[in-house]
């Protein structure tokens, strides 16, 4: 059965460096996502996207924040300068269609230091 | 910003028996409702949903019934399993909304754990 999956399972950075999370979603799915879920809350949306742009994005998602699909198959989730705030678990999902489930991948557990 | 809410943080149920598990929303735009597990170490599996023109919907041993003038739904197993035991997410969308993808929005989750 197809799955999302992400690289790496866990990233360990120092506060103000770059960060690059990727995701490869399920191959044809044309709807991306980011969530994450700092410890002990919720799981919060970030930004989706499709077509090759942002559909829409969260409060949490500022400028230090950028997604990318740099090829036909990885959606990469960059963070410019981490802060410890950001220390939490990165989810990706994509689906076939905006109205349908959307499937998770394992997420990147980033911790900034 | 509490619109899905899911108020009770865990539920422990024997083997064998149903498990109830609730959950509430506030914002009346929400038209897809869906259901996802959580084992630790892994992300959200996908479990069940339900549109808003639907009251109840059921997968094998899942059932999920909407109640749209309470704003609630629930997720019913039965028989419960002890493979069963994980995190449960009560998550809502917008499909309506125009112009913009369907972001999920999650309540807190729910900790099951089926005794055997």
């Amino acid at each position: 059965e197809p799955e999302v999956t992400q690289t790496p399972s866990h990233q360990v950075t120092q506060m103000g460096q770059e960060v690059i999370l990727r995701c490869v979603p399920i191959s044809n799915h044309l709807y991306f996502y980011w969530y994450r879920q700092i410890l002990g809350q919720k799981v919060e949306f970030l930004v989706s996207f499709y077509n090759n742009e942002i559909s829409e994005k969260s409060e949490i998602f500022d400028d230090q924040f950028s997604v990318e699909r740099p090829d036909g198959s990885n959606f990469t989730l960059k963070i410019r300068s981490t802060k410890l705030e950001d220390s939490a678990m990165y989810f990706c999902a994509s689906s076939p269609d905006r109205s349908y489930e959307q499937y998770f991948g394992p997420g990147t557990r980033l911790t900034v230091t | 910003d509490q619109q899905v809410k899911q108020n009770s943080p865990s539920l422990s149920v024997q083997e064998g028996r149903i498990s109830i598990l609730n959950c509430d929303y506030t914002n009346s735009m929400f038209d897809y409702f869906l259901w996802y597990k959580k084992y630790p170490a892994e992300g959200p599996t996908f479990l069940i949903s339900i549109s808003s023109i639907k009251d109840k919907n059921e997968d094998g041993r899942f059932t999920v019934f909407l109640n749209k003038s309470a704003k609630h739904l629930s997720l019913h197993i039965v028989p419960s399993q002890p493979g069963d035991s994980a995190v449960y997410f009560c998550a809502a969308s917008d499909l309506m909304r125009r112009g913009a993808n369907s972001k999920l929005t999650f309540g807190k989750g729910i900790t099951l754990s089926v005794r055997p």
